[in-house]
């Protein structure tokens, strides 16, 4: 979606910390989402973030949301080869019944 | 966990001809969402309805239709198909709306020649 904006690519090595940085343009956006998409696979949905919490923590993820910059970033902790994908930042559309995707990161994770 | 089901998870299909995708959401689930999802590109918002009515719309192209039906499945239905129609349909269902959390299918690759 041209209003959610991330970075194309990111490698990191395994057992490092990755960071997938996002941000987005409609305020009004209630929730902020991560999804991950394997090759060839449909969305997983990672976790999400109301919009009024600053930072939520679920085992390896650690979502944070900037509001007033409008920032969400995604931090994957002793990142494993098997979380190699593109991760897929997104928020409600205005109706609130959709969901605006980004572009997608590709992270790429080597031994 | 029951999930998302899309079929068929495949289709191949010729210019102008027409294609029928189906989705079953979650039990319980009374919203589904269409979504298109061309090579490399992030996943587009077609078209929503909730307890069987329309409730969102997109960029849903007019060749295009969809209908939610009374086991709240719902079916994307694709006429005079173009080679740009190839792409992978997905359907995500939700409890409600709006709803924080929408499940998706595995998707339908749908590949137009």
């Amino acid at each position: 979606g041209e209003d959610v904006e991330q970075s194309l690519f990111l490698s990191v090595r395994e057992g490092d910390s990755s960071v997938i940085n996002c941000t987005y343009t409609d305020s009004s956006s209630t929730y902020l989402y991560w999804y991950k998409q394997e090759p060839g696979a449909g969305l997983q949905l990672l976790t999400y973030i109301f919009s009024n919490m600053d930072m939520k923590q679920d085992q390896r993820l650690t979502v944070l949301l900037n509001k007033k910059d409008k920032h969400l970033s995604l931090r994957i902790a002793d990142t494993q080869t098997g979380d190699s994908a593109i991760y897929f930042c997104a928020e409600n559309s205005n109706s609130g019944y959709a969901l605006n995707f980004g572009k997608g990161t590709s992270l790429l994770v080597t031994p | 966990a029951a999930g998302v089901i899309q079929s068929p998870r495949h289709l191949i299909k010729e210019k102008r001809e027409t294609a029928t995708l189906k989705c079953y959401p979650i039990p319980r689930h009374d919203t589904v969402y269409w979504y298109q999802q061309g090579p490399g590109q992030d996943p587009q918002f077609l078209i929503s309805f909730y307890e069987k009515m329309q409730s969102d719309k997109g960029s849903i192209p007019d060749r295009f239709s969809a209908q939610q039906f009374s086991d709240y499945h719902s079916e994307l239905n694709m006429s005079s198909l173009e080679l740009g129609d190839s792409a992978l349909y997905f359907c995500a269902s939700s409890l409600g709306r709006p709803n924080e959390k929408l499940f998706f299918g595995s998707g339908t690759q749908l590949s137009v020649l």
